[in-house]
């Protein structure tokens, strides 16, 4: 049962750089979410996904993009990294939205220098 | 915007212990969620609420959907070494359908 997947697990990007946080969920899930976690202030949710084709913003959408093109997948893109994106990513699925609960991956650290 | 305050900010507990978590909001809230995170992994799912008064359990631990719908708290009985780690409330439903609000977190530390 792979549940949530996110690659990769670390990275370290300089002030400037692009890259894209990978996300795929093998259980069919509608819902998906991006969260980032930083110390004293639990879970932010960034963007998120009711299905493919549909993306929303959540409430720390800045300089973070989305698309679902898929079911399984739900990348999230950081166009020009800087310092204040250093964080702990995380992205979760879940059957559908309302409460539903989500099932989250590990987690990708970013550290931007 | 919605308020949602989760308290204590950690805790430093004897094995064997009891530990009460709670969360409160200024917004009523349809689901209360309770997670579970260890060191470098993601939230874990630990007692899922739906409807309002209610009080489940799992195992040592209890939790309970206020009947304002505005709160929740979680009790641990007997605390054990592994339950250390960080507890989450995440409320959803009401004005936010469709999306999970997480508190700030209480980690927990259990000393044998």
């Amino acid at each position: 049962n792979a549940g949530v997947t996110q690659t990769p697990k670390f990275q370290v990007l300089k002030t400037g750089q692009s890259m894209t946080l990978q996300c795929a969920q093998d259980m069919n899930h509608e819902y998906m979410s991006w969260y980032r976690q930083d110390p004293g202030m639990g879970l932010r949710l960034i963007h998120y996904s009711v299905g493919a084709g549909i993306t929303d913003q959540g409430e720390v959408p800045n300089g973070y993009n989305v698309s679902r093109s898929t079911t399984e997948d739900f990348p999230l893109r950081l166009l020009s990294a800087a310092p204040s994106q250093t964080s702990v990513y995380f992205c979760a699925s879940s059957r559908r939205p309302g409460g539903q609960p989500q099932h989250f991956g590990d987690g990708t650290r970013l550290s931007i220098l | 915007g919605q308020q949602l305050n989760q308290s204590p900010q950690s805790m430093f507990i004897q094995e064997g212990e009891d530990v009460s978590m709670n969360c409160t909001s200024s917004s009523i809230f349809n689901t209360w969620l309770w997670y579970k995170q260890e060191p470098g992994e993601g939230p874990v799912l630990l007692i899922a609420l739906y409807k309002a008064g209610e009080l489940t359990s799992n195992g040592r631990l209890t939790a309970q959907f206020g009947i304002t719908r505005k709160d929740s708290f979680l009790n641990i009985s007997a605390s054990i070494p592994s339950d250390v780690g960080i507890y989450f409330c995440a409320p959803s439903g009401g004005t936010s359908y469709g999306k999970l609000t997480f508190g700030q977190g209480t980690i927990l530390t259990v000393h044998p």
